[in-house]
C-alpha cells in the first residue's frame, strides 16, 4: 500500500498551458507539503498545509495555487506554465517534529 | 549562505568500503537531523532520524550529529551496490518539520 501518491508521474505540456498535480496519503498525517526539486537535485520546499489550512507559502509564484479538500489529499495547480517550471515535485506528508514521508515524484517537463 | 550544506559529490567507492557523507550547518536551532536516501527516479526515503547530538546506529548505517560544530555525518559500513543512490541531509528547528530544511545532497556509487 503506497504511502503517499502522486499523479500524474510524468507531465509534458506546453508553454502557457494550465496543469494540476494531485497527491492522497493513507499515514493519516495532519501536515502535507509541496517540495520542487530542481535538476541539481535541491530539495526546496514551496507549500505546507495542515489539516486543511495553508501555513507556509514559500515566496512561489502565484501561478502555483495549492488546495486541499481534505487533510489527505493535496493538490497543485499550475497556470500559464513557464519552462523554468520544469522540474519534479514531490508531495509529503508528516506528524509535527516527525520526518517527512514523500511522494515519488511528478517529473514536468515544460516545452 | 544556503542554510545546510552538502558537497554534491559524485563520490565512487569499491564494494565494502566504509562510506562517510558530511554535512554542515549554519542554523543553531536545528534540533532534529535526518539522512533521506534517494534513488533515481523516486522520493527521497528516511534513512536515519535523530534529536540533538549524539549518535545512532541502524544496522551497517551510522548517523552522527555534533552541535557544537554543526556537523551531521553519515557513515556505511560494509557498502553495497544497492547502496548506490542520491543521499540528502536535512534538519529542522523546535517550530516543526514544516520548516524542513535540505542539503544539495551527494550522489554516491559503490562498484561492484
Amino acid at each position: 500500500d503506497t504511502a503517499v501518491s502522486q499523479t500524474p508521474k510524468y507531465l509534458v505540456t506546453q508553454m502557457g498551458n494550465d496543469k494540476s498535480i494531485k497527491c492522497e496519503q493513507n499515514l493519516g498525517h495532519d501536515t502535507m507539503y509541496w517540495y520542487k526539486q530542481d535538476s541539481k537535485k535541491f530539495l526546496k520546499i514551496m507549500f505546507s498545509y495542515n489539516n486543511k489550512e495553508l501555513i507556509i507559502n514559500e515566496t512561489v509564484p502565484n501561478r502555483f495555487s495549492p488546495k486541499s479538500p481534505d487533510k489527505a489529499h493535496l493538490n497543485l495547480h499550475i497556470n500559464s506554465l513557464e519552462l523554468g517550471d520544469s522540474a519534479v515535485y514531490f508531495c509529503a506528508s508528516s506528524d509535527p517534529n516527525s520526518p517527512l514521508h514523500f511522494g515519488n515524484g511528478t517529473r514536468l517537463t515544460v516545452t | 549562505q544556503k542554510e545546510v550544506e552538502q558537497d554534491p559529490g559524485p563520490l565512487s567507492v569499491p564494494e565494502g568500503a566504509i562510506v562517510s557523507l558530511n554535512c554542515t550547518y549554519s542554523n543553531s536551532a536545528f534540533q532534529y537531523f535526518m539522512w533521506y536516501r534517494q534513488y533515481s527516479r523516486k522520493g527521497p526515503e528516511l534513512l536515519m532520524y535523530t534529536y540533538s547530538s549524539g549518535n545512532k546506529e541502524d544496522g551497517r548505517f551510522t548517523a552522527q550529529v555534533d552541535k557544537s560544530s554543526k556537523y551531521i555525518s553519515l557513515f556505511i559500513r560494509d557498502s553495497q551496490p544497492s547502496d548506490s543512490a542520491t543521499y540528502l541531509c536535512a534538519s529542522f528547528t523546535a517550530q516543526g518539520a514544516q520548516k524542513l530544511v535540505f542539503g544539495q545532497g551527494t550522489r554516491l556509487t559503490i562498484n561492484p
